[in-house]
């Protein structure tokens, strides 16, 4: 594709329920990053995955966070029990190395009533 | 301690004067350093970004930045400010001691009087 898709781009949902949010990475790009954005604050690091694998999940707040990329493309993140707190932009990012540049999806709002 | 440090939380100039938005980064490994900007409501463009080629960096728009290794400085700057420019801007670091995972700063918020 032309560029990271993140899909929904709006989800709300209701305190307690289980949410998914699915990230489709640029053709070819290895890692992978989610980032969350509450209003007015940078980004903030979730989980990075290298390949299939989650390299870092140190940013993943309490064992609600989920994340899973089975076929090194697509990654899912998901969120049980939602809280009113978890309401934000969920970003994602890919790119192929270190040493390049990261591209940014248009984010999931989710919002958590 | 604060990996990556903006120290400037709001700069306000005026249309057609410099911008200078000052980044300053922690790591004792060679990094890749990037600006993202942000507008209102829309999602976060690359700037430009430093991966050890040339120390002055030019990007998008006029911007334009130098990575001071001495200073472990990366301060973005623009000649003259556009009303266009006005938005928030991220520094953000890549190091193999945060385990290449993209560290970002708190954010500029830019305001350009016209």
């Amino acid at each position: 594709g032309a560029g990271v898709s993140q899909t929904p781009s709006n989800k709300v949902t209701e305190k307690g329920k289980y949410v998914e949010l699915r990230c489709d990475p640029i053709s070819g790009h290895t890692a992978l990053y989610w980032y969350r954005q509450s209003l007015g604050q940078g980004p903030e690091f979730l989980i990075y995955f290298q390949g299939t694998g989650a390299a870092d999940d140190s940013g993943l707040p309490n064992d609600r966070f989920f994340a899973v990329r089975p076929e090194g493309s697509v990654s899912t993140l998901k969120i049980q029990r939602t809280e009113r707190g978890d309401s934000a932009v969920y970003l994602c990012a890919s790119r192929t190395d270190r040493n390049t540049e990261a591209f940014f999806g248009q984010g999931t709002r989710l919002t958590v009533v | 301690a604060q990996s990556v440090t903006q120290l400037d939380s709001h700069v306000s100039v005026s249309e057609g004067t410099p911008v200078l938005l000052r980044c300053n980064y922690s790591s004792s490994y060679s990094p890749s350093l990037f600006w993202y900007v942000q507008h209102p409501n829309k999602g976060l463009q690359l700037l430009l970004k430093y991966t050890s080629a040339a120390t002055l960096v030019k990007g998008i728009n006029g911007f334009e930045a130098e990575f001071k290794k001495s200073e472990t400085s990366f301060h973005l700057t623009k000649p003259s400010a556009h009303m266009s420019d006005a938005a928030e801007y991220f520094c953000v670091v890549s190091t193999m001691e945060y385990g290449n995972k993209l560290v970002f700063g708190a954010g500029t918020i830019l305001r350009v009087k016209s």
